[in-house]
């Protein structure tokens, strides 16, 4: 049973700060991780996806993957109130084009 | 350039009727991808095509759901006879595979589907 966990929150986050996302999964044979950011009534959106152990930067975004724990992680630095949303993080287990296991989000609040 | 489009955005239905749901993948996209997202359950994988051949339907819930791909520009799924659990908001998704490591996955803006 493939299984993705993250905390539901609401994680509450002043303006400004550096909010933390994170995910674990099941499958140790899992290889591609994303981060879907949603908004309320929208469809997801790819804000980020690593492959290796490590850090993966992208602008005010982290993603953090430590597969010996089978572990991800989000870091937003800088947080705005625009990042509000919920954040899906997502693994592919076969490496290929598989569909993706979704968590079921962990709901953000950036506070002004 | 156009995204994933889907038909109807909502769709409110009576149950034990039909309902059918329609997706255009990106051109040139060789992945589909159909979702469902409840608050119960989340973001679920239905079923999957490559190429307009249909690769795993393990998440399909049950026999009265059905999705077809008859060309490489639209897919259906549908829905015989719809219940109230089938209440949700059904995504499509595609994706052009280059090899290696998987490739995003770019979703439609969704049906909500509510069955009375």
């Amino acid at each position: 049973q493939k299984e993705v966990e993250q905390n539901s929150g609401p994680l509450s986050v002043p303006e400004g700060a550096i909010a933390s996302l994170n995910c674990t999964y099941s499958d140790r044979v899992s290889q591609s991780f994303f981060w879907y950011r949603q908004y309320s009534g929208k469809s997801p959106e790819l804000i980020m996806s690593i492959y290796s152990n490590g850090d993966k930067e992208d602008g005010r975004f982290t993603a953090q993957l430590n597969k010996a724990s089978q572990y991800v992680s989000l870091l937003i630095r800088d947080s705005q109130p625009s990042d509000s949303a919920t954040y899906l993080c997502a693994v592919n287990i076969g490496g290929g084009a598989d569909g993706l296991t979704f968590g079921k989000g962990t709901h953000l609040i950036i506070q002004p | 350039d156009a995204g994933v489009i889907q038909s109807p955005r909502h769709e409110v239905t009576e149950m034990g009727q039909e309902v059918t749901l329609r997706c255009k993948p990106i051109s040139g996209h060789d992945y589909l991808f159909w979702y469902r997202q409840t608050m119960m359950r989340g973001l679920e994988l239905l079923i999957y095509f490559n190429n307009n051949v249909p690769i795993d339907d393990s998440g399909m819930p049950e026999d009265r759901f059905s999705a077809k791909m008859p060309n490489a520009s639209f897919s259906t799924l549908k829905i015989q006879p719809s219940e109230p659990r089938d209440s949700a908001v059904y995504f499509c998704a595609s994706s052009l595979y280059r090899g290696g490591a998987a490739d995003t996955q770019y979703f439609g803006p969704g049906t909500r589907l509510t069955v009375l």
